[in-house]
This record gives structure tokens, C-alpha cells and sequence, in this order.
């Protein structure tokens, strides 16, 4: 079944500086890669998604990017701010056929 | 409210008891999971349901657990002869179709075996 890692499992930043999290899969089937944000004590949420037909991503100050070659994909967010402290999962699945699969967390702390 | 709620938020039980956990979906969403997640982990995938049909339980945790969606809206949750090691949040999530992909969360049970 699908394997999915997680780098760092905690990253710093300074207020404006950019936070990079990465992570790879074991499927190559796997086609859908979501990115969950998750605050303490509140569910995970959606923040944004990548398919395998495309390479990048942007949502303002997200992106996302996926090397399927390599089965890793990345989340990138610009610009941090205090309010983008949280818990990020990444996650990968064969959209409509298999369950996603989650990675363990990275926790982000933006230093004001 | 239009999101995935679910009941109830904290259970606290002794170890040996029977718990059941609720789970309502997006009213217009096919399918509903389960998802387990300890302290400082992902959510780990549990079991999954399209309609009333369920498609995946080989991932449950053990016999002790069972789910139901028998009408195909909300769906339970079951732990029987509950252990310490059960201790865990019991997140629900649902989507629309499948080929959209993306779940939506609800606010989970946290459940805690004494």
C-alpha cells in the first residue's frame, strides 16, 4: 500500500521568511496530493491540492509542486505570518479508488 | 450547519466499556470515513464507506472495531471491550464524489480509556 513521508516534522521561520515542507510517496499510481492545515484543537483543513497532470500549483501565498518521476511533492507558503502556525499534513491517494494516505505532520512555528 | 459534525466531542470511559461514536456527513457527500489520530501523528485511515456500501475494513484496528452507514447518510462507529491503548482522537470525514478527492473533516471524538 501507499507510504507517504513527511520533512521536517518541525521547521521555524521568521515572520516573512518561506517555509518549505516536503514529502514522497511509494504509489506511483497515486494521483491526488492534498495539503491539510491543522490548527490545535480543530480539525484538518483543505488548504490546497495538486493532481498528477499538472507540475505546480498557486493559491496566493501557497504552492504546491509535484515531481511524479521522483514521487515527491512539496509545499511551499510565502511571506509567513503568525497565523500560518499549525500543524500541515500532506497526503496522497488514487483519486476515487484508494483512501488518502497521510504523513506524519510538520509543525510550523512563524516566529513575530 | 453544513459540515461534518460529529458526537460526541470528548467520551471518556473505564477500560473493558463499549463505545459508539457518530458521525454526520455533508448532506449531498457519498462517502464517509474514518480516520484515527494520536498526538503528534497523521490521521491513519480506519475504514470507509460509499452510500451504505462499505468499501475498505481490513484497516481496522482490531475485531473490537465495527462501522455501519446503514441508510447511507450518518454513520457509527463501535469499540468494543475498549483498551488503553484506543485513547485516540476518531476523526469522520466525507466527499462529495469520488473522483473529486478531497475530504472534508469533522471536529472528531476524543476518546479517552481509563
Amino acid at each position: 500500500g501507499e507510504n507517504v513521508e513527511q520533512h521536517p516534522s518541525t521547521l521555524s521561520v521568521q515572520e516573512g521568511d518561506s517555509a518549505v515542507i516536503k514529502c514522497t510517496y511509494s504509489d506511483s499510481a497515486s494521483n491526488y496530493f492534498p495539503w491539510y492545515k491543522q490548527e490545535l484543537g480543530k480539525r484538518p483543513q483543505l488548504i490546497i491540492d495538486i493532481r498528477s497532470n499538472v507540475g505546480e500549483k498557486k493559491d496566493q501565498r501557497i504552492a504546491v509542486t509535484l515531481n511524479k518521476t521522483a514521487k515527491h511533492f512539496s509545499l511551499h507558503i510565502t511571506e509567513t505570518q503568525p497565523e500560518d502556525s499549525a500543524v500541515y499534513f500532506c497526503a496522497a491517494s488514487i483519486a476515487g479508488n484508494t483512501p488518502l494516505v497521510f504523513g506524519k505532520g510538520t509543525r510550523l512555528s512563524v516566529i513575530a | 450547519d453544513t459540515g461534518v459534525s460529529q458526537d460526541p466531542r470528548h467520551k471518556i470511559t473505564k477500560r473493558g466499556q463499549n463505545v459508539t461514536f457518530r458521525c454526520d456527513p455533508i448532506s449531498e457527500h457519498n462517502r464517509l470515513y474514518w480516520y484515527r489520530q494520536t498526538l503528534g501523528q497523521g490521521p491513519e485511515f480506519l475504514t470507509y464507506f460509499q452510500n451504505e456500501a462499505q468499501l475498505e475494513k481490513s484497516r481496522l484496528l482490531s475485531d473490537r472495531f465495527s462501522a455501519e452507514r446503514p441508510k447511507g447518510s450518518f454513520s457509527t462507529l463501535e469499540i468494543q471491550r475498549t483498551e488503553q491503548g484506543d485513547s485516540a482522537m476518531y476523526l469522520c470525514a466525507s466527499s462529495q464524489s469520488p473522483e473529486t478527492g478531497g475530504l472534508f473533516f469533522g471536529s472528531g471524538t476524543q476518546l479517552s480509556v481509563l
